[in-house]
Formats: C-alpha cells, structure tokens, sequence
C-alpha cells in the first residue's frame, strides 16, 4: 500500500510558485522521499528526492519538516508546462518498490 | 542521463491474440525492472517485479500466467499480455533500476498503449 497522502488536486498560477505537500507520517528512519511527476499520457519523471535535509535541484526544492512527517515540493516559478499529475514515494526498505498513490493533479493557468 | 526505451508505444490487437511489449535500459544495466498498468485518471498500479535471469514476482491479484515477464538480460525485460481481452485495454510503463545507482536510479520507460479490440 501507498505509504504517502497527497491532496487530489491544486492550481497555481503562471510565475508564481507551486508548493505540493505530502503527508509520510508512517516513514521510517531509513527511507527516502521521492517525487516524480507524469504528464499526460507519458512515463514518469524524476523530480527530486530526499532523506532529511532540504534539497534543490534545477527543476525544484524539496522540503522534508524536522520529524520526516511530511513535505513539501516546491516549483519555485511555474509554468504551463508544469501542468501534471505530481507523486510523492516513499521507498519501503529493502523492497525496490515504487508504490504510487493518488498524487496531486497539479493545474498551472495561464 | 539514464534513459529507458520502450516499445512499441501504442498497439491494437484482436481479442484472444497475444502483445509483447519490449523494455529496454539503452545505457545502464538493469538488474531490476518493474511492471505498472494504468487505467484512465488513475494511478500507477505495480503488477509485477522482474530480475535479470530469475523469475518475476508478482504482485497480489495479478495473473502471472496471463501477464508473462522475461528478463533474460541486464538491459531488456518483456511483458507478454496472453489471451488478450477488452478489459486489458491499458497504459503499461516499466521502470529500470540502475545497478550502479541503487535505489536513487529508476528510470521509467514512455509507456505502451494497448487497445484490445
């Protein structure tokens, strides 16, 4: 089972930032967090992932609070392109597994 | 960066025909491949977890006969969907697990389209 809780959807506009929240209250010491994206009718795509500390990459920054409870991707300027459904993992010790859950149907407007 | 090459991307076949779909690591190995079926606005599904030369694990409620997985090599795994029927019709996306990059290496391929008519 899907170890992560994400909100169904939200909008953001064009520029502004994209900040998507994800709920691993169940998360052990060991385990990473990982976000991948999926637009349309593709494969997923590796956005960022993260044990403790915050994290940026080219493409975002990950925020993961003091307790691994939960945390946050932010898009710093979104763009239309942006537009997607957006999955928070976490992987399960020792089992390879990428669960997916219900992700965030991210809509950026114009 | 890693890429995997799936194919075909998009197929229609007669109902009680079979449909292999090939995946591909093009510049790493792949010790580990995963197989996911998506139906329309939902979410990934992993039905199944193959490793190079042993036999595929399967996950709970997914028929291991029908949906035949090989990986013979550390680059290729195929999914066989056997008997093929209407409610097969799906989006199926497979995932290489980079040997040298562990857990912090998947890559997933650009999913195949499967029409069962």
């Amino acid at each position: 089972d899907a170890k992560t809780t994400q909100p169904p959807s939200m909008d953001c506009a064009e520029g502004r930032a994209a900040n998507l929240p994800c709920n691993h209250s169940t998360i052990s010491g060991n385990e990473y967090v990982y976000w991948y994206r999926q637009i349309h009718s593709q494969g997923p795509q590796y956005i960022i992932h993260g044990l403790k500390n915050n994290e940026t990459n080219e493409m975002a920054s990950l925020i993961i609070t003091e307790d691994r409870k939960s945390s946050t991707l932010i898009l710093p300027h979104a763009t239309l392109r942006d537009t997607a459904v957006y999955y928070c993992i976490v992987l399960t010790s020792g089992t390879y597994k990428y669960i997916f859950g219900t992700g965030t149907r991210l809509k950026v407007l114009a | 960066g890693a890429v995997v090459s799936q194919h075909p991307s998009w197929v229609i076949c007669k109902s009680g025909t079979s449909v292999k779909i090939e995946c591909r690591s093009l510049d790493f190995q792949a010790t580990t491949m995963f197989w996911y079926r998506q139906f329309p606005k939902q979410s990934l599904m992993l039905m199944a977890t193959s490793n190079e030369g042993s036999k595929a694990t399967y996950e709970q409620g997914v028929e291991k006969d029908k949906f035949l997985i090989n990986h013979a090599s550390l680059t290729l795994s195929t999914l066989t969907v056997t008997s093929a029927h209407p409610e097969d019709s799906s989006f199926y996306i497979c995932s290489a697990r980079d040997h040298n990059r562990g857990n912090h290496g998947y890559t997933f391929g650009s999913g195949t389209r499967l029409t069962v008519v």
